[in-house]
């Protein structure tokens, strides 16, 4: 079955602690992107991927990472996080960047941030 | 990206065909109309898309104006499971990213 998963769906963590949301898609798709969902604010890019070893900036990268070894996976990083990165994520990803608004999305990790 | 504007939320009954609609009246030549639901806290799904003409699938129809000012979803013969919230979007094909906004949230009445 195509596919985007993420790991883990819920995380509760306390401010400072890096941690790590995995992303893995199985349709063999070039581009990949991370949002975050927050009440009254709609959906929000954070990072995007255009292919292997290629990524970019979205509207909210501050306080993020993300790395593109693997056409599969895109995992995000964050490396010290805080409270106001409490939020809903998701993950999606597209077959190619000239289609990118056909975007799978996965099912969401909801972070909390103590 | 254009900008687009949806009703905030619509009823229609179970059964009945839902017809939701978009402007977009600052829509630039090279721009397609781009429809997702979000079914709650579901990641979002991509329903159709297009540029100016009408498009059908398995999940909806879309009607484009001929001066492509505004749209229409069509759902046609709406389920409970139908209820979600619909976002319009306007955009070039090649940009990377896509600008979710408020979108209409669709309630489907027994």
């Amino acid at each position: 079955e195509a596919q985007v998963t993420q790991n883990p769906r819920y995380l509760i963590t306390v401010t400072g602690k890096k941690l790590t949301v995995t992303c893995s898609q199985n349709m063999n798709h070039e581009y990949m992107s991370w949002y975050r969902q927050d009440p009254g604010l709609g959906l929000r890019q954070i990072y995007y991927s255009m292919n292997v070893e290629v990524t970019d900036k979205g509207d909210v990268p501050e306080g993020y990472k993300v790395s593109r070894k693997e056409k599969r996976n895109f995992p995000l990083i964050l490396e010290s996080p805080s409270p106001n990165q409490t939020s809903l994520y998701f993950c999606a990803s597209s077959l190619w960047s000239g289609r990118a608004r056909e975007q799978f999305f996965g099912p969401g990790t909801r972070l909390t941030v103590l | 990206d254009a900008k687009t504007t949806q009703p905030p939320s619509m009823d229609c009954a179970e059964g009945r065909a839902a017809n939701l609609p978009c402007n977009h009246s600052t829509i630039s030549g090279n721009e397609y109309v781009y429809w997702y639901r979000q079914i709650h806290s579901q990641g979002p799904q991509y329903i159709i898309h297009g540029l100016k003409n009408n498009e059908t699938n398995e999940m909806a129809s879309l009607i484009i104006t001929e001066d492509r000012k505004s749209s229409t979803l069509i759902l046609p013969h709406a389920t409970l499971r139908d209820t979600a919230v619909y976002y319009c979007i306007v955009a070039r094909n090649r940009d990377d990213k896509i600008i979710f906004g408020k979108g209409t949230r669709l309630h489907i009445l027994p």
